[in-house]
């Protein structure tokens, strides 16, 4: 049971270039999200996917787009990077409702630290 | 719109208690949490207080939800070297999203 796994681990990419970040959970999930980590900003929302099939915007969804391409991936796709991409990725999944019914635990993958000269 | 604050640093000795200090401008929170974040890896649920609760202790671990005021707290009693990490404050409100704060960088020096 791997969990939420995520690839590249690295990347650097120059002004313009494309690429997709790839995410896949094997905890049989519905929930999946995409985040960015910058310092002192936290843990920022990209676009999240409640279900396959589905996706949704986040608190900052320019200049990304995703695919749910089946229960386990949610891959997040940067078409003409930009240095103010540079980030730290994180994928994660939601699990089974805590507490009463309503919390929220979110398993996070490793992340994806991605460098744009 | 929602918005969770958490000072950047905090640094503490070996053995001493660390107190992390959260605000959040949402009354109609219905959950928050207390994620960590060690070097080079994802964020790990660490604990979590249902709105309803005032005080929530699980082992080494105190919550403190002050509702009126909107500040949560989390204690780590005998804090130990193996602390060190970022803790992120989050809240949700029957959704399916989570609103995390900055980030409380904590320093465990012995």
């Amino acid at each position: 049971n791997a969990g939420v796994t995520q690839t590249p681990k690295f990347q650097v990419l120059k002004t313009g270039q494309s690429m997709t970040l790839q995410c896949a959970q094997d905890m049989n999930h519905n929930s999946m999200y995409w985040y960015r980590q910058d310092p002192g900003m936290g843990l920022r929302l990209i676009y999240y996917s409640a279900s396959e099939g589905t996706t949704d915007k986040g608190e900052v969804p320019n200049g990304y787009n995703v695919s749910r391409l089946n229960k386990r991936e949610f891959s997040l796709r940067l078409e003409s990077a930009a240095p103010s991409q540079t980030s730290v990725y994180f994928c994660a999944s939601r699990g089974q409702p805590i507490g009463s019914g309503g919390g929220n635990e979110q398993f996070f993958g490793p992340g994806t630290r991605l460098t744009v000269l | 719109g929602e918005d969770v604050e958490q000072s950047l640093f905090l640094s503490v000795r070996e053995g001493d208690s660390s107190v992390i200090n959260c605000t959040y401008t949402d009354s109609s929170s219905t959950y928050l949490y207390w994620y960590k974040q060690e070097p080079g890896a994802g964020l790990q649920l660490l604990t979590y207080i249902f709105s309803n609760m005032d005080m929530k202790q699980d082992q080494r671990l105190t919550v403190l939800l002050n509702k009126k005021d909107k500040h949560l707290s989390l204690r780590i009693a005998d804090t130990q070297t193996g602390d060190s990490a970022i803790y992120f404050c989050a809240e949700s409100h029957y959704t399916d999203k989570l609103i995390f704060g900055t980030g409380t960088r904590l320093q465990v020096f012995p």
